[in-house]
């Protein structure tokens, strides 16, 4: 069965130094997404990305995020200078609303960020 | 406002009993989408279910099934026959209307652990 996949699935970085954290969505999928949880805490919404473009942002994603589909098959997320409140959780989904109404977003395994 | 909430921060079930997950969620949308996700201790996010709102029938999905009830607002998970890999968090997420469009944000509640006795 066709899933999504991130590495790594543990990053260590020093405050102030660039991440990037990779996925491969599910092949033929249209939409990508990508949320963070820290710990013990929801689930929350960072950005979604149809077409090579952003389609939508939450206000946590400032001028330190970008994203990006450098080829047909990877989805990045960079942070370019983390800071201690980024240590969280990320999470990479795709989905493909052509295939149903229910445009059910499958997540990838996550990637633990830990800033110190 | 548009809202989820899961107001029971911790469950407990005796195994292969079953066990009902509440979820409510506050929108004037006319369309949205409800999901369940599980997350075991190992962390990933798995799909389970789905309804939709337009969806007359409760979702069902194997042991899980989807108690819809769009007046009072609420989708509650119910779990029958639970088992002792069950034991996780569950979290209620929704896709509320965006100009009805089919794709968009999850907007997830702040999830329920569930705990399995054996």
């Amino acid at each position: 069965e066709p899933e999504v996949t991130q590495t790594p699935s543990h990053q260590v970085t020093q405050m102030g130094q660039e991440v990037i954290l990779r996925c491969v969505p599910i092949s033929n999928h249209l939409y990508f997404y990508w949320y963070r949880q820290i710990l013990g805490q929801k689930v929350e919404f960072l950005v979604s990305f149809y077409n090579n473009e952003i389609s939508e942002k939450s206000e946590i994603f400032d001028d330190q995020f970008s994203v990006e589909r450098p080829d047909g098959s990877n989805f990045t997320l960079k942070i370019r200078s983390t800071k201690l409140e980024d240590s969280a959780m990320y999470f990479c989904a795709s989905s493909d609303p052509l295939l149903g109404a229910s445009d059910t977003q499958y997540f990838g395994p996550g990637t633990r960020l830990t800033v110190l | 406002a548009q809202k989820i909430t899961q107001t029971q921060p911790g469950m407990f079930v005796q195994e292969k009993e079953a066990v009902t997950l509440d979820c409510t969620y506050d929108t004037s949308d006319q369309s949205y989408g409800l999901f369940w996700y599980k997350q075991p201790s190992s962390g990933e996010m798995i799909f389970l279910i789905y309804q939709g709102s337009y969806d007359e029938q409760n979702a069902t999905e194997g042991r899980y099934s989807l108690n819809f009830q769009k007046a009072r607002k609420s989708a509650n998970l119910v779990i029958s026959a639970s088992q002792l890999g069950d034991s996780a968090m569950y979290f209620c997420a929704m896709r509320f209307g965006a100009g009805g469009t089919s794709y968009g944000k999850l907007t997830f509640g702040q999830g329920t652990i569930l705990t399995v006795h054996p």
